[in-house]
């Protein structure tokens, strides 16, 4: 089974500002990555797949790149809206696993 | 727009069967295109994947090893949804289920079901 690590665990934040968020798999998992918001009492969202492909509505401040086994989720400038957990899981094999998520809140 | 909408129990007794049903539109429980899929998370956040089906010449069955014995997932084309069944539950088995479509991602989900098994 792959294993999928955030970091980190939490991540405050401005609004406006840039947050980067890390995901690394425990083997190669090509470009099968994908990235989920949760907010809270919600289904998880897909917000990116492919590593770098926003899902259909997805604003453009979103944005994924990486490979292999280390990934990162960029959101250009945040939204008040952003303020979430994100998950990145690998499809590439299965089961198909996530990782334990970043929550991003307000600075 | 594809869209899965969950029924059933948020209370389950222990050693009962749990069972929940994710009704589908926008989409057919019959594509071949698609896999559907049941996912719980637990309440520290980390999610878990049970189980799918999905129909290619004929329907299959995939099952998360640590469910194998205790899971069923059926489809029913006649009301395009699909239901899970997870028997001899204990209380760690509670959680929040999803369904959720599979297009190698998991690009649609449905709303959430908090199960608890509790007496």
């Amino acid at each position: 089974e792959i294993v999928m690590t955030q970091s980190p665990a939490t991540l405050s934040v401005s609004p406006g500002e840039r947050a980067t968020l890390s995901c690394r798999a425990s083997q190669n998992v090509y470009s099968k990555l994908a990235w989920y918001q949760q907010k809270p009492g919600q289904a998880p969202r897909l917000l990116i797949y492919g590593t770098s492909t926003r899902a259909t509505g997805i604003p453009a401040r979103f944005s994924g790149s990486g490979s292999g086994t280390e990934f990162t989720l960029t959101i250009s400038s945040l939204q008040s809206e952003d303020f979430a957990v994100y998950y990145c899981q690998q499809y590439i094999n299965w089961p198909k696993t996530f990782g334990p998520g970043t929550k991003v809140d307000i600075k | 727009q594809v869209q899965l909408q969950q029924s059933g129990p948020g209370l389950v007794k222990p050693s009962q069967t749990l069972s929940l049903t994710c009704g589908i539109s926008g989409d057919s429980v019959s594509s071949t295109s698609t896999a559907w899929n049941w996912i719980r998370q637990s309440s520290s956040g980390g999610f878990e994947w049970l189980g799918r089906t999905y129909y290619r010449l004929n329907w299959s069955f995939d099952y998360a090893v640590s469910m194998r014995g205790r899971i069923s997932i059926t489809p029913d084309t006649s009301k395009n949804q699909f239901s899970l069944q997870l028997t001899s539950v204990t209380p760690a088995d509670t959680a929040v289920y999803y369904c959720a479509r599979e297009k190698a991602f998991f690009d649609s989900w449905g709303q959430g079901t908090l199960v608890a098994v509790s007496s």
